[in-house]
């Protein structure tokens, strides 16, 4: 079964500055299947990329998506304070299970 | 607008069952794959179950396998997970979501805002 693995599992910044997430996967997946979620305290995961690069409506182009195979990452350029969540990456792939990894906690410092 | 609303949660005793439903509105319900996932308190998110938009395929989490089915109503625009055998680790939100394919591209692009589930004697 194919383990996903985020990293940093909490990160403190500052608005401003740049935020950058890692996924990775424990056999190489196609970047279709990759994706991406944010969930802010008490409200429910949002949709934020897909196609590990593609934006999903309403996602801001501060954030940005690359990567293959086994190395994912998620990119916020400049940080605001509504972006201060958990992430969540996915691998939707052909067969399940649609495993999620564990998630990143984005603080404010 | 999409809309998605979880009902059914609540305390439950170990061993019990309990059926989830998620009402579905603003899209035409019976063309898209639904999902449920969950949250345990404070921990990450865990996939659960997917049904196809027809009701023809089924797919559990192992964890949830034999004890968990999901299943859909397309005349109701409803989805259900019926959880039998309830254990204390399956206290959890839980969550329907909308499944979409697009241009290759797979993911859960609606949730709904979720339903709280505890085990508890």
């Amino acid at each position: 079964e194919i383990v996903l693995t985020q990293s940093p599992g909490s990160l403190s910044l500052s608005p401003g500055e740049r935020a950058t997430l890692s996924c990775r996967v424990s056999q190489s997946v196609s970047s279709t299947y990759l994706v991406w979620y944010q969930q802010k305290p008490g409200q429910a995961p949002r949709l934020l990329m897909y196609g590990a690069s593609t934006r999903a409506t309403g996602t801001p182009d501060r954030f940005s998506g690359s990567g293959s195979g086994t190395d994912f990452t998620l990119t916020i350029s400049r940080l605001e304070p509504e972006d201060f969540a958990v992430y969540y990456c996915q691998q939707y792939g052909s067969s399940p299970p649609y495993i999620f990894g564990q998630g990143t906690k984005l603080e404010i410092k | 607008q999409v809309q998605l609303v979880e009902s059914g949660g609540g305390v439950v005793q170990p061993g019990r069952s309990l059926r989830l439903s998620c009402a579905a509105s603003g899209f035409t319900f019976s063309t898209y794959g639904m999902h449920w996932v969950r949250q345990a308190p404070g921990k990450g998110l865990e996939w659960l179950a997917l049904i196809w938009y027809d009701g023809s395929k089924r797919y559990d989490a192992d964890s949830v396998k034999g004890r968990f089915t999901i299943s859909r109503d397309n005349s109701k625009n409803m989805l259900y997970l019926q959880m039998n055998s309830l254990r204390a680790e399956d206290t959890a939100v839980y969550y329907c979501a909308r499944d979409l394919w697009d241009s290759g591209f797979k993911f859960l692009d609606y949730w709904g805002q979720g339903t709280l589930v505890t085990v508890s004697s």
